[in-house]
């Protein structure tokens, strides 16, 4: 298995208040990003890195922020928790390997509820 | 925006028999489509990456099959066992690494 982890894995928070979740990878690939998963909308890309440092919006991306000071961990951060983000959180990575992207590697997934 | 639709939603079938699962998505500018499999309360785990230039990828019981220029791609499991029984899970990325939109996933149980 690739090595992603994710924490916390479950988190129970109140409405207003910032929330950090964290990503870390062992696998030193260069693409980074954060999807939520919804019944019935299935994954949606929130944020994505390219590089420490070097970020940019997904589908989903308003009401979140991330940053990537490390190759190894990409945060996501959620400023002013709401309950429309009531989600499981995934991180992924992938790599590129003469010019075509490789495949993405999943975490195992943060359960978030906001109430 | 891309779409990806998987049909049918879900699917039940006896252990033994072979199954196809089925990927459609409307833009056909594609750099990759990749299959995964997801367990309750789990993860996504990898099944099949497909490049855009190939038209299909096999491991062990598992074939995926491309056809960009129609939009579609398709899941073959042969013999099904028990323990396939999750959600597949079909992911196209478009023109960019921000740009991977996934179906809604085909639910599997397989009947010992």
């Amino acid at each position: 298995d690739a090595g992603i982890t994710q924490s916390p894995r479950h988190k129970v928070t109140e409405t207003g208040t910032p929330v950090t979740l964290r990503c870390h990878q062992t696998e030193n690939h260069r693409y980074m990003y954060w999807y939520r998963q919804d019944p019935g909308h299935g994954l949606r890309l929130i944020h994505y890195s390219y590089g420490v440092k070097d970020t940019d919006k997904g589908e989903v991306s308003d009401g979140y922020s991330v940053s990537r000071s490390k190759t190894e961990d990409f945060l996501l951060t959620l400023e002013s928790a709401t309950s429309s983000q009531t989600s499981v959180y995934f991180c992924a990575i992938s790599g590129l390997t003469g010019g075509s992207y490789n495949e993405q590697f999943f975490g195992p997934g943060t359960r978030l509820t906001v109430l | 925006k891309q779409e990806v639709t998987q049909i049918p939603a879900a699917l039940s079938v006896p252990e033994g028999e072979n199954l196809v699962l089925n990927c459609s998505f409307t833009d056909s500018a594609i750099y990759n489509l990749q299959w995964f499999r997801q367990d309750p309360g789990k993860g996504l785990t990898s099944l099949l990456l497909i490049q855009s230039s190939q038209r299909e990828q096999t491991s062990g019981r598992l074939n995926a099959s491309l056809d960009k220029s129609s939009g579609r791609s398709t899941l073959y499991i042969a013999a099904s066992q028990p323990g396939d029984s999750a959600t597949y899970l079909c992911a196209v990325m478009g023109t960019g690494a921000n740009n991977l939109f996934f179906g809604t996933g085909t639910r599997l149980t397989v009947i010992p």
